[in-house]
């Protein structure tokens, strides 16, 4: 079967930087996408990486390098605000995504 | 750019009463659009695949004659949960892809909460 892995739950402290690691077991991989979800709202996009390489959006980067098995997404000068469920999703050869749990993220002061 | 609605963003249904979810893509056209559903705490789970002129696709597991959707246009599909029951309050989110668009990315609607007493 396919299936994401993540953590269930991260616990960080504000101004700091924290990583959430994803890995799949996917038939096939044409992408991978993170995204935010805040408590009883609809996920929003944060990025999708295809290529290895880093992709940067204000404080928050996703890395991917299949050949080194990196796949993570990194969260610096963390604020409050920042206090969501992380959702890594992969598309699979068919273009399907396949979905992670999530991973709820704990800011604190 | 890339936004899509969903209305009623949150609906009370008795039992057995039926309830229809509408999905728009306001500025784009979505030739795909997908229905999920999330249970608290869980992660979302994809009910269907609409195309736009024909018949939705549905993941195992999903009754298609109790989740009627339809995507007759390139703007709009809507899911009618028909007979609903206790067990389908959840929160029902759809998202919408255009070919058109960068990276392919799927952009989601606000979500609509369904509740079933």
């Amino acid at each position: 079967g396919q299936n994401i892995d993540q953590p269930t739950e991260m616990t960080a402290t504000e101004g700091a930087i924290v990583q959430i690691n994803c890995t799949y077991q996917t038939s096939g991989f044409n992408g991978l996408f993170w995204y935010q979800q805040h408590a009883g709202e609809a996920p929003t996009f944060l990025s999708y990486n295809v290529l290895d390489g880093l992709e940067e959006k204000g404080r928050f980067s996703s890395v991917l390098s299949r050949t080194k098995g990196y796949r993570y997404l990194l969260l610096k000068e963390l604020q409050m605000k920042d206090s969501a469920s992380y959702l890594c999703a992969v598309k699979d050869s068919n273009y399907q995504l396949i979905w992670g749990a999530g991973t709820k993220l704990i800011i604190k002061p | 750019g890339a936004v899509v609605s969903q209305h009623p963003s949150w609906v009370i249904c008795k039992s057995g009463t039926s309830v229809k979810i509408e999905c728009r893509s306001l500025d784009f056209q979505a030739t795909t659009m997908f229905w999920y559903r999330q249970f608290p705490k869980q992660s979302l789970m994809l009910m269907a695949t609409s195309n736009e002129g024909s018949k939705a696709t549905y993941e195992q597991g999903v009754e298609k004659d109790k989740f009627l959707i339809n995507h007759a246009s390139l703007t709009l599909s809507t899911l009618t949960v028909t007979s609903a029951h206790p067990e389908d309050s959840s929160f029902y989110i759809c998202s919408a892809r255009s070919p058109g668009l960068e990276s392919n990315e799927q952009f989601f609607g606000p979500g609509t909460r369904l509740t079933v007493l």
